[in-house]
This record gives structure tokens, sequence and C-alpha cells, in this order.
């Protein structure tokens, strides 16, 4: 059974990284499928920040683009996400997943984490 | 890139059957047959419906359908039960190698 979980703190100040964490279970990175992040605003709805594949170039969300880092370490199994400069709009459930088919779709979901931004 | 079009609000009676639209461009839902459907209960993570336009994952009840024509894609819910009250959420691959969702629609069983 595929399972997903983030980790990482709840609250970020603004100006500073957001820094999350998915360890996965259950399957190697390494065998393949690409691994994504995908945010929520409280009460909004989901919007996709980026998929990275085990191997080779991530892709961004091209309104995150230029703050959002994403990375594999294959040794201990699990991915990151790094967002720069945040403000107040980048509070959100942060969610990271499966994605067996580039970018086109999402098959196991971590339980999301609450990631605050503020002062 | 610019999110798809949901309705924001569906309804129907349990046994009725539903449809929730989702309506992107030509550079997205319009070009490739990679539409996927995501439900999500209040508090939990979402969960695949359907990939792919109209493949159902293992588990997800035959009650569920997708369809796609044109630039919009369509999921239909037969058979509506209490269980099915949910939010829903459309996404679509992307001429950009990216993912658009939809602004999601919140379905409310009568």
């Amino acid at each position: 059974q595929v399972q997903l979980q983030e980790s990482g703190p709840g609250l970020v100040k603004p100006s500073e990284t957001l820094s999350l964490t998915c360890a996965v279970s259950g399957y190697s990175i390494s065998s393949g499928y690409y691994w994504g992040w995908i945010r929520q605003p409280p009460g909004k709805g989901l919007e996709w920040i980026g998929s990275i594949f085990h191997i080779g170039s991530p892709y961004y969300n091209p309104s995150l683009k230029s703050r959002v880092t994403i990375s594999v370490d294959t040794s201990k199994n699990q991915f990151s996400l790094k967002l720069r400069s945040v403000t107040a709009a980048d509070t959100a459930v942060y969610y990271c997943a499966r994605g067996p088919k580039s970018t086109r779709y999402f098959d196991y979901w971590g339980q999301g984490t609450l990631v605050t931004v503020s002062s | 890139q610019s999110a798809l079009t949901q309705p924001a609000s569906v309804s129907g009676s349990p046994g009725q059957s539903i449809t929730i639209s989702c309506t992107g461009t030509s550079s997205d839902v319009g070009d490739y047959n990679y539409v996927s459907w995501y439900q999500q209960h209040p508090g939990k993570a979402p969960k695949l419906m359907i990939y792919d336009v109209s493949n159902r994952p293992s588990g997800v009840s035959n009650r569920f359908s997708g369809s796609k024509s044109g630039n919009t894609a369509s999921l239909t819910i037969s058979g509506l039960q209490a269980e099915d009250e949910a939010d829903y959420y459309c996404s679509s691959y992307t001429s950009s190698i990216t993912l658009v969702f939809g602004g999601g629609t919140k379905l409310t069983v009568l």
C-alpha cells in the first residue's frame, strides 16, 4: 500500500522560505513515477505547484516557478518542496502526491499539512 | 495558465443522476485526453475518481463516469447516494507540460 506523509513547520514568517518533505512508503521513488505538490488555501480550490520525475527536471506552475524548487532524495525515499519569499497568500494545506503518468493526474495523496504564513 | 471552469454547485436527489461540466481551452482539455476528476470530502485529501477522461481507478464505483467533447469534459454520477456529497475538481494536462485544476463544484445530495 503506497503511503505519503508530509512534514514541516506549520508556521512560516513572511518573506521566509517554506520547506516541506514528503516521505513515501510502500513504493520506491527510484522505481519511477512522478511526484508532485498541490496546495489548497482555506476554503478555496486546488492549485498544482509542480511535479518531478525520480530523475530529470521538474515541472512547475508558471505562476510560482520563480519561487519554487522541488527535489527528490532517493536515498531517503522522499521528495521536498521549497517556496521562497512567502506571503499570507501562500497560507494553504499542502499535499504531496504520486503521478503515474507525467503531470496527467495523481493517484495517491498524502493527508495534507496546513502551513500558515504569519509574523 | 487559467483555471478550468466548473459550476460552483450542483444538486440532486438520491437515485438521480447529475453531471458536472469542466470547460477549458484548446491548449488543455481540447487538445489532450488527459482530464481527471477528484472527489474531496471536508477535511480530507482529494481522491482520484476518473483519469484520462473516462478511466476509473480500481475500487471506484461504476456509478462514476467521464466524457469529453471539444473543450468541455464532464463527470456523471448515476444513482446518487448521500455519500457522494462532496467537492469535485477536474484537472487537465496542458501543452506546457503542466497541470491545471478547475475551481471545484460542491455537490449537494438533497
